[in-house]
């Protein structure tokens, strides 16, 4: 497809369980930065690929959240013993060279 | 510290009138300012953009203003309409850094 894609649109998790969330970028977009929206919240900044270069990890909330992104093209977040506070929807962005990030519809992640 | 505060977490406006968005910023290194839209269950979309080097973008019936001095940038949608109602972000950016977004402003246009 032209957009991004993020998998699964929806999961449910056990608490203390890991949880694996994918994203596959618009062709050819260099950067890709995961955000989450939790409920009643704005969109809060996890972590930022560009190119080669080092990723941002500045937002990552705790160090159960890492975030790989292969070949510079599909990423993966994955976060480690789930806990209640991190129900979120995730959302994955990818830009080119212009500052525009185009979203998925991201993942609506519960954990219960 | 938040540095993109949307004041304003809602708005109602009546369809055909203007709807006014607003958003403050601290960070006088940010050099471009994004509006984005969401709608429930799915991702934000891009709705219009502005350099710091402009103070006036216009887009059909959206505009955003920039006023640097005041770190302050907004968003008019004139007529408004019902399918305009949705929850808009308003976001900054320093080159090679990602966006900073606010919390956001839910806005109703009423028919």
């Amino acid at each position: 497809g032209a957009g991004v894609s993020q998998s699964p649109s929806n999961k449910v998790t056990e608490k203390g369980k890991d949880v694996e969330l994918r994203c596959d970028p618009i062709s050819g977009h260099t950067a890709l930065y995961w955000y989450r929206q939790s409920l009643g919240q704005g969109l809060e900044f996890l972590i930022y690929f560009q190119g080669n270069s080092a990723p941002d990890k500045s937002g990552l909330p705790s160090d159960r959240f890492s975030a790989e992104r292969t070949g510079g093209s599909v990423s993966t977040l994955t976060i480690q013993r789930t806990q209640q506070e991190d129900s979120a929807v995730y959302l994955c962005a990818s830009s080119d060279e212009r500052v525009e990030a185009f979203f998925g519809q991201g993942t609506r992640l519960t954990v219960v | 510290d938040q540095q993109v505060k949307q004041n304003s977490p809602s708005l109602s406006v009546q369809e055909g009138r203007i709807s006014i968005l607003n958003c403050d910023y601290t960070n006088s290194m940010f050099d471009y300012f994004l509006w984005y839209k969401k709608y429930p269950a799915e991702g934000p979309t891009f709705l219009i953009s502005i350099s710091s080097i402009k103070d006036k973008n216009e887009d059909g019936r959206f505009t955003v203003f920039l006023n640097k001095s005041a770190k302050h940038l907004s968003l008019h949608i004139v007529p408004s309409q019902p399918g305009d109602s949705a929850v808009y972000f308003c976001a900054a950016s320093e080159r090679n850094t990602p966006l900073v977004f606010g919390k956001g402003t839910r806005l109703s246009v009423i028919a």
